[in-house]
């Protein structure tokens, strides 16, 4: 079992740039979420999914579009990247809000 | 509302002696707690969990926890420290509160001298 995995593991991009970032796990979880890590902040949210075709807003959503057409994949997209995106982005997946949650390697971007 | 603070950004114990990692919480409801683990360039891996079971909670690595409601806080604890133990750990917050909400702790780096 592979359990969560992250592509790319780097990238740069220059500023108005987009790209997608691909989530997708094997242990069948409802549950998906992308969280970005800045130094001194934990892991905040931007967007989560408690299942297949839905998605909803977390606490730092501007700037950032998800879909969940696929049960086991969650993509995160960049329309027109900034600075500010610089980041490391951590992918996440539970069986139920309440409970532990498994996560990915993460990405680490960079935007020019 | 739900919030979590750790109360100290950076611990630095020497090996073998004990680690406390300080954690209070605000939840409007009965919430589930966690310790996660981050080891350099990786992704988080749980510690420990309580969900309204026990309250002192037993985790991975000798780590463990005891959830205070009178207190709000959810203190990590190791008896004994090791080099390995150096890493960022985090507090984690989740429960309802009429949607779904998880809050990170801005975490703690503990650093293990020999």
């Amino acid at each position: 079992n592979a359990g969560v995995t992250q592509t790319p593991k780097f990238r740069v991009l220059k500023t108005g740039q987009s790209m997608t970032l691909l989530c997708a796990q094997d242990m069948n979880h409802e549950y998906m979420y992308w969280y970005r890590q800045d130094p001194g902040m934990g892991l905040r949210l931007i967007h989560y999914s408690v299942g297949e075709g839905t998605t909803a807003k977390g606490e730092v959503p501007d700037g950032y579009n998800v879909s969940r057409l696929k049960k086991q994949n969650f993509l995160l997209g960049l329309e027109s990247a900034a600075p500010s995106q610089t980041s490391v982005y951590f992918c996440a997946t539970g069986d139920r809000g309440v409970n532990e949650q498994f996560f990915g390697p993460g990405t680490r971007l960079t935007v020019l | 509302a739900q919030s979590v603070t750790q109360l100290d950004s950076h611990v630095s114990v020497s090996e073998g002696t004990p680690v406390l990692l300080r954690c209070n919480y605000s939840s409007s409801y009965s919430p589930s707690l966690f310790w996660y683990v981050q080891h350099p360039n990786k992704g988080l891996q749980l510690l420990l969990k309580y969900t309204s079971a026990a309250t002192l909670v037993k985790g991975i690595n000798g780590f463990e926890a005891e959830f205070k409601k009178s207190e709000t806080s959810f203190h990590l604890t190791k008896p004994s420290a090791h080099m390995s133990d150096a890493a960022e750990y985090f507090c984690v917050v989740t429960g309802r509160t009429g949607g779904f909400k998880t809050i990170f702790g801005a975490g703690t780096r503990l650093f293990v001298k020999a």
